[in-house]
Formats: C-alpha cells, structure tokens, sequence
C-alpha cells in the first residue's frame, strides 16, 4: 500500500526565514510526485509535479526536489501569503489516484 | 471562469437524512474524482469516474452513491447520513485518468451531521 508521510506537521517561520518541508513516500513504481498548496477552507492548489529522481522545480519562492525516497520542497525567505499547508501526493502504476500525506501547516510570522 | 465547482459550499443535515452534492468542470477534461478530508486533513479518494465510466471506488459504503450524466459533471448523493460522514467533500478533475495527470480541486464542500 502506498504510503506518504509529511514533516514536520506545522512550522512557524519568520518572514525571510528560509526552510524546507520533508515529503517521504512508499509507493511501487513512482509515477508522479504532486505537491499542492492548501488554503484554510479551500481546495488544494496546483504547485508541482515531479517525475523522477533528481527532478527539481521552481516557481517563486518555491523549489521542489526529488530523491528515491523522499521530497524537499524548499521554501526561501518566505513572505506572511505563503502561510498555508502544503500537501504532497504520490501516484502509482494503475489508474491515476492519489495517496496524500496529512500535510505540513505553515505560518510566517510578518 | 471557476475551472470546478461545487455546491453546495455548506451543507448541515440531520443523520438519517439524503443529501447530493454537485460538481462540474468546465477544463474539458475527461476525468473526475470525490475526495474526502476528515478531521485530520487527511485526503482520501472515494471515486474515480473516466468519461462517465466508474473505474475507482475505494471500500466506500453503498450509501454513497456518485453518478456521473456526462463527462464535465460528477455528483455525489449520500443516503442515510451518519454522525461519521461529517467531512469536507472535494471535487477534482484530470485530464485523463492517466497516472501522471494533474488533478485540479474544486471549493469543497463542508457536510456537517448532526
């Protein structure tokens, strides 16, 4: 069964005060790693997909990698807007469902 | 140009009762999903249906019962709801079912059981 665990599960940052979110996953045959950003009484938003170990992403403030195990999403000098938790997910051989962790909360303090 | 939505937003029923929950998604794509976020966060997929067709159903009680009238719209209806049904319910759709394809989230809707 495939599984994703996140960490830490809530991070409090300074504004500027750059860090990283860990995504660890088990699953047989990675297809897709996703990341979506998820605000309080929203859906998940869209950030990345990875497909393959060494993989990397940007978009703004935002970079994601990609090792056999694991996901870093990698979040500089961040700013008080990108307080929300970020979820990862994995997708596997088979038809295209997603097996999510139960997120890391962030918040920047201004 | 909501890309999907769903209504209601809220829905607060008494246990016993039915209630249906509509999506749609006007991204042309062929396949559409209901997740469930319980207390926790945590997401958990319950359907998958490809061009109107059921491919995944996840050990959910038959009394959850989607039904898909064409490809840019999913309902959920729900029959004799339990205290353990309260949840945030969520909409998604892909391109295809595909094993890479992205999934794009509806609103959700928030059911609260009383």
């Amino acid at each position: 069964e495939d599984q994703v665990t996140q960490s830490p599960e809530a991070l409090r940052l300074q504004e500027g005060e750059s860090s990283s979110l860990n995504c660890s996953y088990t699953v047989s045959g990675l297809r897709g790693l996703f990341w979506y950003r998820q605000d309080p009484g929203k859906g998940p938003e869209f950030l990345f997909t990875l497909y393959s170990a060494g993989e990397e992403k940007e978009k703004e403030r935002l970079k994601a990698t990609l090792t056999k195990k694991e996901s870093f999403l990698h979040i500089t000098a961040p700013k008080p807007e990108d307080s929300a938790t970020y979820l990862c997910a994995v997708s596997g051989p088979g038809y295209s469902t997603l097996t999510f962790g139960k997120g890391t909360m962030l918040l920047v303090s201004p | 140009d909501t890309a999907v939505s769903q209504t209601p937003k809220y829905l607060v029923t008494q246990m016993g009762n039915d209630k249906s929950i509509k999506c749609e998604q006007n991204l042309g794509h062929d396949t559409m999903y209901w997740y469930k976020q319980d207390s926790k966060k945590f997401l958990k997929i319950m359907f998958s249906y490809n061009n109107k067709e059921l491919i995944i159903n996840e050990t959910v009680p038959n009394r959850f019962s989607p039904k898909s009238p064409d490809k840019a719209h999913l309902n959920l209806h729900i029959n004799s709801l339990e205290l353990g049904d309260s949840a945030v319910y969520f909409c998604a759709s892909s391109q295809s079912s595909g094993t890479t394809d992205t999934q794009y989230f509806g609103p959700g809707t928030r059911l609260t059981v009383l």
